[in-house]
């Protein structure tokens, strides 16, 4: 079984449009997270969830939601989809501060 | 401001060995990983260090000196397999992970 999934692995779409991304992780975590790879490879922490309660927030516009309906599971939806945010998403999770497990990526394309 | 420095790509030959160094600047530390990530995939979990010397897993060691604020992973007996990105990570004094732009490892035979 796969630790941590989400769907889908590959989304092409259309400027302004509004597209969501789920995730699930079968590891009994305490914390999710949703990570940003842009083409320079940085990557970059959107949010974190812990026991269903946002504990970080970087300075994401907020066309970003997360939404995170149990532990198990951290969603993205994405409003009014820009160029710029065409990248690799990553879903992670952890348990108490340690490795981070990731999912294997959505890649967005906006056209 | 909190920083992480790794190089941006390094070549190796096979069945050598290479040494990817990361210095960091961090508000705090709490603790050091190093990840693994393959072209279009996600990172996977390397090592873990939170107190200063050498950990040995296998073909990988990395190895942290927090008086430096200074660390490097150890990468024995090469395969082309190991042609990847390594990523440094410290978590900060407030359990915040900050990430370094990752060292691109070019396996040559």
């Amino acid at each position: 079984d796969t630790a941590v999934s989400q769907t889908p692995k590959y989304l092409v779409t259309q400027m302004g449009n509004d597209k969501s991304i789920k995730c699930e992780q079968n590891l009994g975590h305490d914390t999710m997270y949703w990570y940003k790879q842009d083409s320079k490879k940085f990557l970059k922490i959107m949010f974190s969830y812990n026991n269903k309660e946002l504990i970080i927030n970087e300075t994401v516009p907020n066309r970003f939601s997360p939404k995170s309906p149990d532990k198990a599971h951290l969603n993205l939806h994405i409003n009014s989809l820009e160029l710029g945010d065409s990248a690799v998403y990553f879903c992670a999770s952890s348990q108490g501060g340690r490795e981070l497990f990731f999912g294997e990526g959505s890649r967005l394309t906006v056209l | 401001g909190q920083n992480i420095d790794q190089p941006t790509e390094m070549t190796a030959t096979e069945g050598a060995i290479v040494q990817i160094n990361c210095t960091y600047q961090t508000s705090g530390f709490n603790g050091l990983f190093w990840y693994q990530q393959h072209a279009g995939e996600a990172p996977t979990f390397l090592s873990y260090n939170v107190l200063d010397g050498l950990e040995e897993k296998g073909r990988f060691s990395s190895f942290l000196s927090r008086s430096k604020g200074y660390s490097y992973l150890l990468l024995k007996e090469l395969q082309m397999k190991d042609s990847a990105s390594y990523l440094c990570a410290v978590i900060d004094s407030n359990y915040q992970l900050i990430w370094g732009a990752g060292t691109k490892l070019i396996i040559k035979p």
